[in-house]
């Protein structure tokens, strides 16, 4: 069974902090996607990536797949209470059916 | 804009209704999902379809069953309502075999009393 832990769980930082979230597992994703959830609203995805140590930037978030494609990270530079919210990866597996594997989340709290 | 629109955002139901829960997408999707979300639980899968009348069991299809007659619809029934259905679901649709991530509704909070 694939699964993907994420850390932390919960993150409550100041307004203008740098933070990392990190998405690990022992098994090989083809893909990775990064997801944020507003409170009452459903996920909305931020960014695919697809090949080994693979970075990509979205304005002030950078998104890193592994080498080997077993994890991946988000940074947030200068964190702003907009980015308030939950963060989850997910993974595709290698059975290509189009099922992802979630992570169970980072609940961010961005302070003004 | 490319969407997927759940019928309700908020329901409220009696223990032992029967709930239909549905959902529509446009972007031509052949896979289709139904979650829910509850907190230290993350989101699980309840089932999923990949084809008009296909379906697959998820990770908690028990008391719960889906329908599928036509590719952009995916309706999510309870079959008769418990307090421990009471969530948040999420429905989600992606192209078959495709990695590339899902598109989610903005969710049903269902309370059954």
């Amino acid at each position: 069974t694939q699964l993907l832990e994420q850390s932390p769980q919960f993150l409550s930082i100041q307004e203008g902090e740098n933070l990392t979230v990190y998405c690990n597992s022992s098994s090989v994703f083809s893909s990775l996607q990064w997801y944020r959830q507003e409170p009452g609203e459903g996920p909305v995805l931020l960014v695919t990536v697809v090949t080994g140590g693979e970075v990509k930037k979205l304005k002030r978030l950078t998104f890193q797949f592994g080498d080997a494609r077993k994890d991946s990270s988000l940074h947030i530079t200068a964190a702003q209470p907009g980015d308030t919210g939950l963060y989850l990866c997910a993974g595709a597996g290698s059975s290509n059916t189009g099922k992802l594997i979630f992570g169970q989340g980072t609940t961010l709290q961005v302070k003004p | 804009d490319v969407k997927v629109t759940q019928s309700s955002r908020y329901l409220v139901k009696r223990t032992g209704e029967k709930v239909f829960l549905e959902c529509v997408q446009d972007m031509d999707h052949e896979n289709m999902f139904w979650y829910r979300q509850d907190p230290g639980l993350g989101l699980r899968l309840i089932y999923f379809s990949y084809d008009v009348k296909m379906k697959e069991k998820g990770d908690i299809p028990e008391g719960y069953s889906v329908s599928r007659e036509k590719k952009e619809r995916f309706s999510l029934i309870l079959e008769s309502a418990s307090t421990n259905q009471t969530s948040m679901y999420l429905c989600a649709s992606s192209f078959l075999n495709d990695g590339y991530g899902y598109t989610f509704g903005s969710g049903t909070r269902l309370t059954v009393v």
